[in-house]
């Protein structure tokens, strides 16, 4: 079954804590993005890689890390969370670069809530 | 810089009434655009997509939506809302890099 998968779904942490939420992808996309959600400001991009070893910065980039080592793997690495870091977060990926950008549907996980204390 | 702007942050039509989701956007190039639904407790699911062949887009579900470059809009309809539509509503927008811009969101209830 074609599916992205995050990790953990559900996560409680303290401040300062280094964490980092894993998603992969089993439909060989090359675009892999993150996404964090919150309420009343709809989906904000956080980074995005359209290749192995290619990452860009979305609006919020800010506190978070990214690495694409594989085709399949995009971790989001928040080295030292903060309160303003909870949030609902989803991976997702697509494939179709058109000239003037990704026209592909995007694939989403399920989601990863995470609570920073 | 691209944006998306979706009026009504909350709608609430009766089954059967003609749902209108409305979505304006800003690029500076021909955009792609999409609409997608969350459904609670899920990750979002694409309902259609707008990439520069027809203007009337047909999606999943019964819901479609015109793209009107004069007006900058693409506006999400479906003639009778059923129930199982009540869910949230994404517009977004594509940019040359890749960079996908979400609009706010838009709530839509269906009263019985």
């Amino acid at each position: 079954e074609a599916q992205v998968t995050q990790n953990p779904r559900y996560l409680i942490t303290v401040t300062g804590k280094k964490l980092t939420v894993t998603c992969s992808q089993n439909m060989n996309h090359e675009y892999m993005s993150w996404y964090r959600q919150d309420p009343g400001l709809g989906l904000r991009q956080i980074y995005y890689s359209m290749n192995v070893e290619v990452t860009d910065k979305g609006d919020v980039p800010e506190g978070y890390k990214v690495s694409r080592k594989e085709k399949r793997n995009f971790p989001l690495i928040l080295e030292s969370p903060s309160p303003n870091q909870t949030s609902l977060y989803f991976c997702a990926s697509s494939t179709q670069q058109g000239r003037y950008g990704n026209t592909g549907e995007l694939f989403f996980g399920e989601g990863s809530r995470l609570t920073v204390l | 810089a691209q944006s998306v702007t979706q009026l009504g942050s909350h709608v609430s039509v009766s089954e059967g009434a003609l749902v209108l989701l409305r979505c304006n956007y800003s690029s500076s190039v021909p955009p792609y655009l999409f609409w997608y639904v969350q459904y609670p407790n899920q990750g979002l699911q694409l309902l259609l997509k707008y990439t520069s062949a027809a203007t009337l887009v047909k999606g999943i579900n019964g819901f479609e939506a015109e793209f009107k470059k004069s007006e900058t809009s693409f506006h999400l309809t479906k003639p009778s809302a059923h129930m199982s539509d009540a869910a949230e509503y994404f517009c977004a927008v594509s940019d040359v890099a890749g960079k996908s811009t979400f609009g706010d969101g838009t709530t839509l209830t269906v009263k019985p």
